[in-house]
């Protein structure tokens, strides 16, 4: 069965610490999203991305947050200079064409960040 | 703004006994809801949704029922397995837009 991957499982950095959170969506997806969460509390929507571009995004995805497709196939989330805040469970989702009112997103096993 | 709150764990069973996880939301218009389960190192997976009023979602043994009424989607199992141990996310799709938004996830753990 298809499934979204992540990579690393889990990043280790130092804070001001440029990181690339890695996902390979489903392959005959079209959208792709990422969410986090911070230990303890809720899953939080990051951005979503659709056709190239951002299609929406949250507050929490301020200057410092990027994302690309740079292949067919990888879907990146780039924070460019991490903050301690920024330790979190990263998670990757993806999405084919809604059908017949269905949206399922299809979701990583996530990437741990630790930023020290 | 739309939002879900979910019961807060650990929550510890025995194997074989009955299983409740409240889930309660607040949303304008009428969301699409849904239980998201994770189990050990792996990724959320749909575990059941409902996309309207009164339904009822079904999936390996464990039932949401949306409620408008009372704004819940709790879920239940009659008879809990170890293999059930796992972490239980309540979520909400709002009718328009894409995102969707999570409760904190409620910890199950079954004992033999």
């Amino acid at each position: 069965e298809p499934e979204v991957t992540q990579t690393p499982s889990h990043q280790v950095t130092q804070m001001g610490q440029e990181v690339i959170l890695r996902c390979v969506p489903i392959s005959n997806h079209l959208y792709f999203y990422w969410y986090r969460q911070i230990l303890g509390q809720k899953v939080e929507f990051l951005v979503s991305f659709y056709n190239n571009e951002i299609s929406e995004k949250s507050e929490i995805f301020d200057d410092q947050f990027s994302v690309e497709r740079p292949d067919g196939s990888n879907f990146t989330l780039k924070i460019r200079s991490t903050k301690l805040e920024d330790s979190a469970m990263y998670f990757c989702a993806s999405r084919g064409r809604r059908q017949g009112g269905k949206n399922e997103q299809f979701f990583g096993p996530g990437t741990r960040l630790t930023v020290l | 703004g739309d939002s879900v709150t979910q019961m807060e764990g650990p929550v510890t069973l025995s194997e074989e006994a009955f299983l409740t996880i409240n889930c309660t939301y607040t949303a304008t218009g009428y969301p699409s809801l849904f239980w998201y389960v994770q189990y050990p190192g792996e990724g959320l997976q749909l575990l059941l949704k409902a996309t309207k009023a009164d339904d009822k979602g079904s999936n390996k043994g464990f039932e949401a029922t949306y409620r408008k009424e009372t704004t819940s989607f709790h879920l239940e199992k009659g008879s809990v397995q170890v293999s059930d141990s796992a972490v239980y996310f309540c979520a909400l799709l709002p009718n328009t837009g894409n995102q969707f938004y999570f409760g904190t996830g409620t910890s199950l753990t079954v004992i033999p």
